[in-house]
């Protein structure tokens, strides 16, 4: 079965580092989605690529975080300096439409020290 | 502004039902979603339902929505350990531009299932 594949699973950093995560999404699904999930909190949505183009990056906060899907395939989310308040999962998902169901990878959990 | 609310946790004995609630703010919401989440994993989607229905059964699972409440449940018939995990409510709050699903989601209920 098709999954959503995201790396690193785990990842610890001391504060003012550089982190980044990747994600595959399921082959053909067109749209991507980057969540933040806050411990003890529901997802919270970062950005959103239809292909190689954002459509919604309204939460980002631009002035750490970057995220990018050069060909419309595999995505990258970047913080550059992390924060403390950066520690949670980040979630993966894709769909195959814009209005379609959306499937999740594992995560990767951050921790920043 | 778009919230999702609902309760925090639930415990039910093996065999017998488990009932989640969930209210919401966006009474435009297309469709209204129930996810799993184990621990240390994704999210799985269960089941959603369409905001022009009342109701939809699944096997075990039928979600009930009240939209003039805008209250949405979801039931778990014959509950087991393995349905131990967090339950998320998700309301899709299509984007005007593009037509895109943006999800909001709530808390999440922790559903204990003890013998």
């Amino acid at each position: 079965e098709a999954e959503v594949a995201q790396s690193p699973r785990y990842k610890i950093t001391e504060k003012s580092q550089a982190v980044a995560f990747w994600c595959d999404p399921i082959s053909g699904h067109a749209t991507l989605y980057w969540y933040r999930q806050i411990l003890g909190q529901g997802p919270e949505l970062l950005v959103q690529f239809q292909d190689e183009s954002v459509v919604d990056d309204s939460q980002l906060p631009k002035d750490r975080f970057s995220a990018e899907r050069l060909k419309g395939v595999d995505s990258t989310l970047k913080i550059q300096p992390a924060e403390l308040g950066d520690s949670a999962m980040y979630l993966c998902a894709s769909s195959s439409l814009g209005l379609g169901e959306q499937f999740f990878g594992p995560g990767t959990r951050l921790t920043v020290l | 502004g778009e919230d999702v609310e609902q309760s925090l946790f639930l415990s039910v004995r093996e065999g017998d039902s488990s009932v989640i609630n969930c209210t919401y703010t966006d009474s435009s919401s297309t469709y209204l979603y129930w996810y799993k989440q184990e621990p240390g994993a994704g999210l799985q989607l269960l089941t959603y339902i369409f905001s022009n229905m009342d109701m939809k059964q699944d096997q075990r699972l039928t979600v009930l929505l009240n939209k003039k409440d805008k209250h949405l449940s979801l039931r778990i018939a014959d509950t087991q350990t393995g349905d131990s995990a967090i339950y998320f409510c998700a309301e899709g709050a299509a984007m005007f531009s593009g037509g895109y699903n943006k999800l909001i989601f709530g808390a999440g209920t922790r559903l204990a299932v003890h013998p």
